[in-house]
């Protein structure tokens, strides 16, 4: 079956302080792995896709598909990124397209 | 990001009874998808559209109902309201091009007594 697994509900780190939110996941094709975040009154938004291998917002992250993993990682964290994290699959199963998310990771910036 | 609209914001209402809740995007975007986002369950898909009279069933589509006679709109109907339907629920939209990037809705908290 295919499974996302955020294991950390709760994360809190300093200003400055490198920042990883950990992503596993579980699906025996070729995965589509995405971040989506929700700040504070804000709608959720796509932060980035594994495929444009891009940095947003100082945040990258690498699929290895090895460990089935997708990590959201930032050198040093800031206020503003306090939010909710969801790691989301994007899978297709007979023609029809779903994406599977995790259970999200609050993420908490102190100053 | 008015693309994309949700209504109402919030709404109250008592075991049993049936509620509709609106999405509208004005991208016309072929796929639509309603979730419900729970404390410890994230969100999760309980209908989606991949065009005009094509719904299909997400992980949790009991006691819901869709419909999609318009590209625009896809409305998500409690037919019977219980009180484990309480939750934040999330219209989204995306194109038949890129699926996977899907742009949200502000959300309707129901509130189920």
């Amino acid at each position: 079956a295919q499974r996302v697994t955020q294991p950390e509900k709760l994360l809190s780190v300093f200003k400055g302080a490198p920042v990883e939110l950990k992503c596993n996941y579980s699906y025996s094709g070729s995965p589509e792995l995405f971040w989506y975040v929700q700040y504070s009154r804000q709608r959720l938004q796509l932060l980035l896709r594994h495929i444009s291998r891009e940095s947003i917002k100082g945040f990258t992250a690498d699929l290895n598909k090895g460990e089935t993993s997708f990590h959201l990682k930032k050198p040093f964290a800031q206020e503003e990124d306090s939010a909710m994290y969801y790691c989301a699959l994007g899978k297709t199963q007979g023609g029809s397209e779903k994406l599977v998310f995790g259970k999200g990771t609050k993420l908490t910036v102190n100053p | 990001d008015a693309g994309i609209t949700q209504s109402p914001r919030y709404k109250i209402t008592e075991t049993g009874r049936q509620v509709t809740l609106m999405c509208h995007q004005t991208w016309s975007h072929s796929y639509m998808f309603w979730y419900r986002q729970d404390l410890g369950h994230g969100l999760r898909l309980i209908y989606y559209s991949a065009a005009a009279d094509i719904t299909d069933k997400g992980e949790v589509p009991d006691g819901y109902v869709v419909s999609r006679s318009k590209t625009e709109n896809f409305p998500l109907t409690l037919e019977s309201a219980t009180r484990s339907q309480t939750s934040v629920y999330f219209c989204a939209s995306s194109d038949w091009d890129s699926w996977n990037e899907q742009f949200f809705g502000p959300g309707t908290r129901l509130t189920v007594l």
